[in-house]
C-alpha cells in the first residue's frame, strides 16, 4: 500500500522539552511539507523540501526544525523555543514543486498536546 | 484579510439536501484544491482546479478564474459526506488554505 504515515498519532510533551514527528512516505515523491493546524484557522506551512538534503522555511518556522537525509523521511522536531506548540500537525507529500499542479498527499497528522 | 476566505464556517443540511460551500481568494493562482478532512483528522483531495468545473460521483467542483471564487456542490448529500472542506489555492510554490467549512449531515 502507498501512502503517508505519521506517528505516533497523539503526543503529550512536558514544557521545556523538545519533540519529535515521524513522517515517512512511499509514494516516491520528491517533494514534502509540514503543515500547522489551529482550531478556526487554514492550515499554515512550517517547512518544506523540494529534494533530499534541501529544505526550506515556511511562513510559521521559529521554534521548529526538519531534516531530510532521506527521500522517505522528513521528521520535525518542535524545540522548546516554539512558544505555542499545542496544535496538530500534517505531513505532506507531492510529486515535485513544479508551480502548482500537483496534488498533495497527507499524512493522518499528528495531535501535541503541552501540559 | 486572508488570501482565502471560505463560506459558510459552519453548515447543518438534513440528508438529501443540496449543499453549496464557497471559496473566494485574492491571488492569482495556478490551481485551487477543494480538500476533506474526516472527523479524525485525516485529509483527503477531492479536486484540484485550474479553470472550469469537474465531477466526481456526487461531487462538483467549478472554478471562476475572473471572479476568483470557487465552489464545491454536493448532491444528494448524506451523513457519511459529514466532514470538514478545505479550500486551497496554489500560486507559485506557495500554498493557502482557507480555514475550512463544517459540514454536518442529519439523517
Amino acid at each position: 500500500d502507498g501512502g503517508i504515515t505519521q506517528s505516533p498519532k497523539y503526543l503529550f510533551r512536558k514544557e521545556g522539552q523538545n519533540v519529535t514527528l515521524s513522517c515517512e512516505q512511499n509514494l516516491n515523491h520528491d517533494a514534502m511539507y509540514w503543515y500547522r493546524q489551529d482550531p478556526g484557522q487554514g492550515l499554515r506551512l512550517i517547512y518544506y523540501s523540494q529534494i533530499v538534503n534541501d529544505f526550506q522555511k515556511g511562513d510559521i518556522a521559529e521554534g521548529y526544525s526538519v531534516s531530510r537525509e532521506k527521500k522517505e523521511s522528513f521528521p520535525l522536531t518542535v524545540t522548546s523555543a516554539q512558544k505555542n506548540p499545542t496544535a496538530f500537525y500534517l505531513c505532506a507529500s507531492s510529486i515535485g514543486l513544479t508551480g502548482g499542479t500537483d496534488t498533495q498527499y497527507f499524512g493522518p497528522g499528528t495531535r501535541l498536546t503541552v501540559l | 484579510k486572508n488570501e482565502v476566505e471560505q463560506s459558510p464556517q459552519n453548515l447543518t443540511a438534513q440528508e438529501g439536501e443540496f449543499i453549496t460551500i464557497n471559496c473566494s481568494y485574492s491571488v492569482g493562482i495556478s490551481a485551487l484544491h477543494w480538500l476533506q478532512q474526516h472527523p479524525g483528522g485525516g485529509i483527503v483531495s477531492l479536486f484540484m482546479l485550474s479553470s472550469g468545473k469537474k465531477k466526481h460521483g456526487r461531487l462538483i467542483a467549478t472554478i471562476n478564474i475572473q471572479e476568483k471564487h470557487s465552489s464545491l456542490h454536493i448532491t444528494a448529500s448524506h451523513p457519511r459526506d459529514s466532514a470538514v472542506y478545505i479550500c486551497a489555492v496554489r500560486f507559485g510554490n506557495d500554498m493557502r488554505f482557507g480555514a475550512g467549512t463544517r459540514l454536518t449531515v442529519k439523517p
